[in-house]
This record gives structure tokens, sequence and C-alpha cells, in this order.
């Protein structure tokens, strides 16, 4: 069945760093990829989102885009703020009529 | 403005209780679902309803029960057969087809049994 794969986190950077969230897929045929973040006390709002092969997501400063020979879907951001302090989700839908599927998710703590 | 509500924020309960989460919108979506979170295991899906008086188990479904009488309303019922019910969780709501990739999410009920 379809999975996404996160890499294990907390992630802790300061101010202005440089932010990569690694994402990798498993799925039949061609998926739509996605990123969700949840900023603390909140439900879950999409972030950006990919639905064929090389195409670039971004939002925010954010960005990913959609590798189908590595099946990567990695999240960078060039400058990350305190105000991005969130959990982040990756996920995937394989076809019109499946459901999303969600990563563990991975906490990011950005200092001052 | 459009968006989920859900309540209550916070619950406590007694083992053995019963205990309904409210989720309702006015999106005019036509999907409705039922997430649990767990810290270390991300979201999990536990019922979905894709119409009025449907819905379907996801991958969590034992020990809830939900009903879809309402567009707007998707109550789930955490029962006393859920043998580990402390979490958070989450409603979220979407159009069909292609507009399913987009999941608006209520802001969470977190559930705590003593």
């Amino acid at each position: 069945g379809d999975s996404v794969t996160q890499m294990e986190g907390p992630v802790t950077l300061s101010e202005e760093a440089f932010l990569t969230i690694n994402c990798t897929y498993t799925a039949t045929g061609y998926p739509s990829l996605f990123w969700y973040v949840q900023y603390p006390g909140e439900g879950l709002q999409l972030l950006l989102k990919a639905t064929k092969a090389d195409d670039k997501g971004s939002n925010k400063g954010f960005e990913a885009t959609y590798r189908k020979e590595t099946t990567s879907f990695h999240l960078e951001k060039g400058s990350v703020q305190v105000s991005d302090s969130a959990v982040y989700f990756c996920a995937l839908r394989g076809g019109a009529n499946s459901k999303l599927t969600f990563g563990k998710g991975i906490t990011l703590s950005v200092r001052p | 403005d459009g968006g989920i509500t859900q309540s209550p924020k916070y619950l406590f309960r007694k083992e053995g209780q019963n205990v309904t989460l409210s989720c309702e919108q006015n999106l005019n979506h036509d999907a409705m679902y039922w997430y649990r979170q767990d810290p270390g295991q991300g979201l999990r899906l536990i019922y979905y309803s894709q119409i009025v008086n449907d819905f379907q188990k996801g991958d969590i479904a034992e020990g809830y029960s939900v009903s879809r009488e309402k567009k707007e309303s998707f109550p789930l019922t955490v029962t006393s057969a859920q043998k580990n019910p402390t979490a958070f969780y989450l409603c979220a709501s979407s159009n069909t087809g292609e507009g399913a990739n987009v999941l608006t999410f209520g802001a969470g009920s977190r559930l705590t049994v003593l």
C-alpha cells in the first residue's frame, strides 16, 4: 500500500538557518504529494502541493520538488523564522478515489 | 468565515464512559474525516464519509462510531471498547474527487481518560 516516510525529529535550528526536511514515498502509479503544517494548538493546514513529476510546490518561502526518480518530496526553506516553529507532515494521495496518507510528522523548533 | 468547528477543545472521561466529539463544517464539503494524532505516530484515519448517510472505516476504527445524518455534521463517539482513547482528535472536510486533495482541518479536541 501507499506509505510516506519522514526523517526522524525533532529538528532545532537557529533563526535564518537553512531548512531541509526529508520525505520519501511508496505508491503505485503517480501520486499527488503534499506538505501540511500544524502550528501549536491548531489543526493542520495545507502548506504546498505538487501533482506531477518535476512540479515544484511553493508557499511562504517553503519549496518542495516532486522527484519521481528518487520518490522524494523534500521540504526546504532558505531562512527559517521563529514563526515557522510547527509540526510538518508529508502526505500523498494515490489517485482520485484514494485517501490521503500522512507521514508521522516532524517537529521544527526555531530559536531566536 | 467558513471553517470547521470542533467541540469540546478539552474533554476528560472516566474509564468505561462513552464520549461524543462534535464536528461541524459550513464549507459545503461533501466529505468529512476523523483522525487520531498521537506523539510519534502522525495522523491515523478513524472513519470517513463521502456523502450523507454513508461512512467507511479507516485504519483504526475499532472502539469508535460515527454518524452522518447531516452534510454539516460528523460526530465521533469514543466508546468504552476503545482501549487507549487518550489522544488528540482532528476532524477534517474536503470536496470529493480531485478536491479531496485539500483537507480543511478543525482545531482539534484533546481527550484524556482519567
